[in-house]
This record gives C-alpha cells, sequence and structure tokens, in this order.
C-alpha cells in the first residue's frame, strides 16, 4: 500500500513569514499533485508535477518533485492570510492508475 | 466551468437508514470518485468507476455500495447507516490530460448519523 506522510500537519505562522510543507513516501509515483482546500468546500488543484526534480511556480508557491519521484514539497513566500487552508499532496502509482493516494493534510493558517 | 454538483451540503439521518448521496459532473469524465475525509486521516477512497455500470472497491468500501448508470452520475448508498459513517464525502471526477488525471471535487456532503 502507497502511502503519503505529510509535515507538519498544523502550521500556524504570521503573515509575511516563509514556509515549506513537505511530502514524503517510501514509494515512487508517476506524478504528484497538490491541493488547496478551504473549510466547506472540495480540494481544488494546485498543480501537478510528473517528472523527477521538476519545479513549478505558482506566483508566491514553489513545488518540487524530489530526484526520486517519492516526496515533494511546497514552499510559500512571504505568506497572506488568503493562503490560509488545507494543502493536501495526492500521488498518482503506476502507469495507467487511475486512483490517487492522499496524505492527511496540513493545516496552514496565516495570521494577520 | 467544469462542475462537479453534490446534491445535498448537510445531511442528517438516523442509524440504521439507508442514506443515498448523490454526485452529478458535466465534464463528460469517464472516472468518479467517492472519498470520505476524516480529521487526520486524510482523504480515503471507497469507490470508484471507470465506466458506465463499472465500479470498483476503494480503500474502505465496507458498508458502502455504489451506482453509477449514467456516465454523468455517480450515487453512494450506505445501506444501514451508522454512527462510524457520520463524516465529510466528497465526490469527484477525473480526466486524462498533460499525463496525468486532474481531478476534479465537488463541495462535499457533511452526513452525521445519530
Amino acid at each position: 500500500t502507497q502511502l503519503l506522510e505529510q509535515s507538519p500537519q498544523f502550521l500556524s505562522i504570521q503573515e509575511g513569514e516563509n514556509l515549506t510543507v513537505y511530502c514524503n513516501s517510501s514509494s515512487v509515483f508517476s506524478s504528484l499533485q497538490w491541493y488547496r482546500q478551504e473549510p466547506g468546500e472540495g480540494p481544488v488543484l494546485l498543480v501537478t508535477v510528473v517528472t523527477g526534480g521538476e519545479v513549478k511556480k505558482l506566483k508566491r508557491l514553489t513545488f518540487q518533485f524530489g530526484d526520486a519521484r517519492k516526496d515533494s514539497s511546497l514552499h510559500i513566500t512571504a505568506a497572506q492570510p488568503g493562503d490560509t487552508g488545507l494543502y493536501l499532496c495526492a500521488g498518482r502509482g503506476g502507469q495507467g492508475a487511475q486512483k490517487l493516494v492522499f496524505g492527511q493534510g496540513t493545516r496552514l493558517t496565516i495570521n494577520p | 466551468d467544469v462542475k462537479v454538483t453534490q446534491s445535498s451540503r448537510y445531511l442528517v439521518k438516523r442509524t440504521g437508514e439507508k442514506v443515498f448521496l448523490e454526485c452529478v459532473q458535466d465534464m463528460d469524465h469517464e472516472n468518479m470518485f467517492w472519498y470520505r475525509q476524516d480529521p487526520g486521516l486524510g482523504l480515503r477512497l471507497i469507490y470508484f468507476s471507470y465506466d458506465v455500470k463499472m465500479k470498483e472497491k476503494g480503500d474502505i468500501p465496507e458498508g458502502y455500495s455504489v451506482s453509477r448508470e449514467k456516465k454523468e452520475r455517480f450515487s453512494l448508498i450506505l445501506e444501514s447507516a451508522s454512527t462510524n459513517q457520520t463524516s465529510m464525502y466528497l465526490c469527484a471526477s477525473s480526466l486524462w490530460v498533460g499525463g496525468t488525471y486532474g481531478y476534479t471535487f465537488g463541495s462535499g456532503t457533511r452526513l452525521t448519523v445519530v
């Protein structure tokens, strides 16, 4: 069974600080996605990374896929209150695998 | 804009009731999924379907069944609701794009079983 472990599970920081969220596994994934979920809503896809070592940027958010495709990180620069939410990483297994395996999530709170 | 619609945002049901959760997508996606979300446990897959009338068990199918009679609709059925099925239920559909599957989620149904 493929598992994804996210750390930290909870993070509360002040506006303007930087932060990094980690998503780790002992399994190899063919691709990895990051979602953000706001209270009362479903998760919304932020980014997909498919190549080992790939880095993608979305404004102040930087996503990286590990070289071995077993881990990923999300870095937020100069966090804003609007970044508050639950961040979920999700991995897809081998070729053709339609299911995603989700991490347990990181609940991020940015205080004004 | 693509959309996955879940019929109810909140439901309260009694123990032993048969419960139907409905999900409709307007994107002509082949794959549809039902997850439940519990604090500290993330999203756990209950069932998924990759075509009409096709279904596969996910990680936690016990106590649930599903129905997919039309491509756009995927229903989750709790045969006899129990208090440990109190949870947030999320429906999703996916399409192969850009070398992977992109998921679109509904807004969720928060089910309370009393």
